[in-house]
């Protein structure tokens, strides 16, 4: 079975500094992995997905996540943290296939983003 | 983008009675749709996979009596919460995939159900 782990409960960055939130996942199938933020009592926004093509992929705003077989990482960074960046940070991996046929999306526990001026 | 609808956003109900929350894909055809339910701070934990015209497909431990879901067409799928109790109380979200394997699943912004 697929699993996710993200390392630290919270993260705590100041404006401007560099974001840096960890993932490290588990699969016996090539994975796809995302990143999901999700704003206090709202669903889930996709900020970028790896699919097996570049192992560094850009997403919006400004984010960014590199794809390390190696280390069966998907860390997620962003070069200066906005205040607006403050929400749940989730990881996703996916690539096994339910009995529907359909690949099941598992996600992290979450990491809680905090950006102090 | 993809949109998808989920409404209410917000519902207060009596213990004993049954919530219905609605999940919309407004501008593509949603052939499966998903439903989660996230405990405070916790991840979101899959429910169930509803297919369009057949019966969904249930997480282990979820009992589908207690949620009821139905994806009577293409844009539209249901939970309800029949005899909530006020350990039902969660937030409820809906996601739909446009369809390739490994399409990013588009979600919708919530349920907050309180069953008092």
């Amino acid at each position: 079975a697929q699993s996710v782990t993200q390392l630290g409960s919270h993260v705590s960055v100041s404006e401007g500094a560099l974001v840096l939130l960890r993932c490290n996942y588990s699969s016996s199938v090539p994975p796809y992995l995302f990143w999901y933020v999700q704003y206090p009592n709202q669903g889930l926004q996709l900020l970028l997905k790896y699919t097996s093509a570049a192992t560094l992929v850009k997403g919006i705003n400004d984010f960014e996540a590199e794809f390390k077989k190696s280390e069966t990482s998907f860390h997620l960074t962003k070069p200066s943290a906005h205040m607006s960046d403050a929400a749940e940070y989730f990881c996703a991996v996916s690539g096994e296939r339910m009995n529907t046929g359909f690949q099941k999306l598992v996600f992290g526990t979450g990491t809680r983003l905090l950006v102090s001026p | 983008g993809a949109v998808v609808s989920q409404h209410p956003s917000r519902v207060i109900c009596k213990s004993g009675t049954s919530v219905k929350i609605e999940c919309r894909s407004l501008d593509f055809q949603a052939t499966t749709m998903f439903w989660y339910r996230q405990f405070p701070k916790q991840s979101l934990m899959l429910m169930a996979t509803s297919n369009e015209g057949s019966k969904a497909t249930y997480e282990q431990g979820v009992e589908k009596d207690k949620f009821l879901i139905n994806h009577a067409s293409l844009t539209l799928s249901t939970l309800t919460v029949t005899s909530a109790h006020p350990e039902d109380s969660s937030f409820y979200i809906c996601s739909a995939s446009i369809g390739t394997d490994h399409s990013p699943l588009h979600f919708g912004n919530g349920t907050r159900l309180t069953v008092t």
